[in-house]
């Protein structure tokens, strides 16, 4: 099972709802990751975790609040969103750095759309 | 501060031709390289990946080379077809950075 399996594929969520976006992997990768990308625009880094803990935060607004419960599954949660959030966040998975080794090759999930209105 | 850079933005080819397209990054203390397709409104997949002690990588069609002097990558599509349109993507891994920095990439389109 080489998939990263992402849901939903589609939201819509007004500014005052809160809402979870959810994503999940069998390949046995140690490191997770969420991306946020605007239309025509390369994906931009929100959150790492490695071995479940969170690594990096790309000085993300707390109104995303990240969260990984178990090695399989990674959620994002929002919470009183701005319009400029809507984009396609991505999740990703990899194994991890150790002993100055590399990331390697990334797993993509097909995304989740969002539009906050 | 590492900063990728892709050439041409955007390319309109007829189906069957041979096509380059071109990544430049600006600090060669890297791990690897990725060349990743990214389909509208889906995620990315990647098509090939090239260790920083390699040269280059061939899948299929594909063939992407890797000189890291000079800070350049390029991936060739043999024989282009309609199913080839779709977003380049190329990104690079830093030895002292926990994260792939993406390149501006290459929108293609190849016409029946």
């Amino acid at each position: 099972d080489t998939e990263v399996t992402q849901t939903p594929k589609h939201l819509v969520m007004g500014m005052t709802n809160k809402k979870s976006l959810k994503c999940e992997q069998h390949m046995g990768h140690r490191a997770m990751y969420w991306y946020k990308q605007k239309a025509k625009k390369p994906p931009e880094l929100m959150f790492v975790y490695s071995y479940e803990k969170l690594s990096i935060n790309e000085s993300v607004p707390s109104r995303f609040s990240p969260e990984c419960p178990n090695s399989s599954l990674l959620n994002l949660h929002l919470h009183a969103l701005q319009p400029e959030d809507s984009a396609l966040y991505l999740c990703a998975s990899s194994h991890t750095r150790s002993g100055g080794t590399a990331f390697g090759k990334l797993f993509f999930g097909s995304g989740t759309q969002l539009s906050v209105l | 501060k590492q900063e990728v850079t892709q050439i041409p933005a955007a390319l309109s080819v007829p189906e069957g031709e041979n096509l380059v397209l071109n990544c430049s990054f600006t600090d060669s203390a890297i791990y690897n390289l990725q060349w990743f397709r990214q389909d509208p409104g889906k995620g990315l997949t990647s098509l090939l990946l090239i260790q920083s002690s390699q040269r280059e990588q061939t899948s299929g069609r594909l063939n992407a080379s890797l000189d890291k002097s000079s800070g350049r990558s390029t991936l060739y599509i043999a024989a282009s077809q309609p199913g080839d349109s779709a977003t380049y993507l190329c990104a690079v891994e830093g030895l002292d950075t926990d994260k792939l920095i993406f390149g501006t990439g290459t929108r293609l389109q190849v016409f029946p």
